[in-house]
């Protein structure tokens, strides 16, 4: 598996309901970060957890990471139609300069 | 609010040709990247650049691939001679301190 791997691919959901997205990685890490991407649109900066945080709340989002199973999810609470959007994880192996971007979860909402 | 901008927006050219993408970072910003996106797949890391010069690079940087901050002010990405294969969308990024910014793109399209 790759350095980054997020599932579902793609998840479609009610507006209001919750959206769960997990991300994998294989290497140390210093940080990983979510981003959101509408298509064919640059990527958003959503939030960045330290590989020394467990959990990280920003508005309807709460990221969790797990260091010792190498995984991160991102949650959205109350979701809206507007979070339809791809969401990427990105890594940056300890020691390098390196990002990596997962393969990313495609996110629709219905409303 | 800073933003990082990016020039063209749509590039079509020839395969062989020569082309520059360019980008302008937020200004006090001091780490740049390039990144590329195939359609549908992943965002690729290409290259970083801290302090005129590559800290990093991918092994899809090539020696194809060259990069410049010129004038203190812009930071470009130049593929001698493009490739089919080449065609993606390619994102600049700056960041400051962890958070990266990322560009609108610029969509290449290599005949």
């Amino acid at each position: 598996s790759q350095q980054g791997e997020e599932d579902p691919q793609a998840l479609s959901i009610q507006e209001g309901e919750n959206a769960t997205m997990n991300c994998s990685y294989k290497t140390s890490i210093n940080n990983l970060q979510w981003y959101r991407q509408n298509s064919g649109r640059g990527l958003v900066h959503l939030i960045l957890i330290r590989s020394n945080e467990r959990e990280k709340h920003s508005g309807r989002l709460r990221v969790t990471l797990d260091t010792s199973k190498k995984s991160s999810s991102l949650l959205i609470t109350a979701s809206r139609a507007a979070d339809t959007a791809s969401y990427f994880c990105a890594t940056v192996v300890t020691g390098t300069y390196k990002y990596i971007f997962g393969t990313g979860t495609r996110l629709k909402v219905l409303a | 609010e800073p933003e990082v901008t990016q020039t063209p927006s749509h590039q079509v050219t020839q395969m062989g040709q020569e082309v520059i993408l360019r980008c302008v970072p937020i200004s006090n910003h001091l780490y740049f990247y390039w990144y590329r996106q195939i359609l549908g797949q992943k965002v690729e890391f290409l290259v970083s650049f801290y302090n005129n010069e590559i800290s990093e690079k991918s092994e899809i940087f090539d020696d194809q691939f060259s990069v410049e901050r010129p004038d203190g002010s812009n930071f470009t990405l130049k593929i001698r001679s493009t490739k089919l294969e080449d065609s993606a969308m390619y994102f600049c990024a700056s960041k400051f301190p962890e958070t990266q910014y990322f560009g609108p793109g610029t969509r290449l399209l290599v005949l």
